[in-house]
């Protein structure tokens, strides 16, 4: 499957727990965003990196959140101490160039729920 | 004011009708735009781009770009049972690297 892959695809975890995901963007895409989305909305951007380098983190993304590509490949976002409002679908997406042209291609997503 | 904005709807249409889809953006410098389908419980998956004013088809999709009056929309002609989803509209952002995704509309095809 060339397509974007995440994992685990369901987590649940006890509040104040750290749980982390792993996105893999199709093969030849520079470009990563990670988003996150609850009921009846749509994707709300949280951080995005082209290869390794991390170039715009939202600043809505309080400090327990953390976001690496280590070699430019595959991705992991970290949320450490988890609430009860952290829980919502989290959505990675790639792309291969960057400008106008900025077709991203979802992932199917992480659903976490904090208990 | 958001960013993009979307009727919720749920917007109902009989099997074979023209569906219409409608966003509005606050950003003038916004260049591209895109339309997205999300089934229930599913990620976004995109179906059209458009970048330029006027219309863009593909198949039974056409997307209308109006920058002057910052308006978006997709008609889905011979809509099926299928085209049951939910339809994000979507911008790239002036000076970052950001999508901006409205809430989408839902769209419910009747057979």
């Amino acid at each position: 499957d060339t397509g974007v892959s995440q994992n685990p695809r369901h987590k649940i975890t006890k509040r104040g727990q750290n749980v982390t995901f792993r996105c893999d963007p199709i093969s030849e895409h520079n470009r990563l965003y990670w988003y996150r989305q609850t009921l009846g909305q749509g994707p709300e951007f949280l951080t995005y990196f082209q290869n390794e380098a991390q170039l715009e983190k939202s600043r809505l993304l309080s400090d327990r959140f953390s976001a690496e590509r280590p070699k430019g490949s595959f991705s992991t976002l970290e949320i450490q101490r988890t609430e009860q409002g952290d829980s919502a679908m989290y959505l990675c997406a790639s792309s291969e160039r960057e400008g106008a042209m900025n077709e991203q291609f979802f992932g199917p997503g992480t659903r976490l729920t904090v208990l | 004011q958001k960013e993009v904005e979307q009727n919720s709807g749920p917007l109902s249409v009989p099997e074979g009708a023209i569906a219409s889809l409608n966003c509005t953006y606050s950003d003038r410098g916004s260049q591209s735009f895109f339309w997205y389908r999300q089934y229930s419980g599913k990620s976004p998956e995109l179906i059209m781009s458009i970048y330029s004013n006027g219309d863009k088809e593909d198949g039974r999709f056409t997307a209308q770009l109006n920058k002057a009056s910052q308006y978006v929309s997709l008609l889905i002609r011979d809509s099926q049972p299928s085209d049951s989803a939910t339809y994000l509209c979507a911008l790239k952002n002036t000076g970052g690297f950001k999508t901006i995704f409205g809430a989408g509309t839902r769209l419910f095809v009747k057979a």
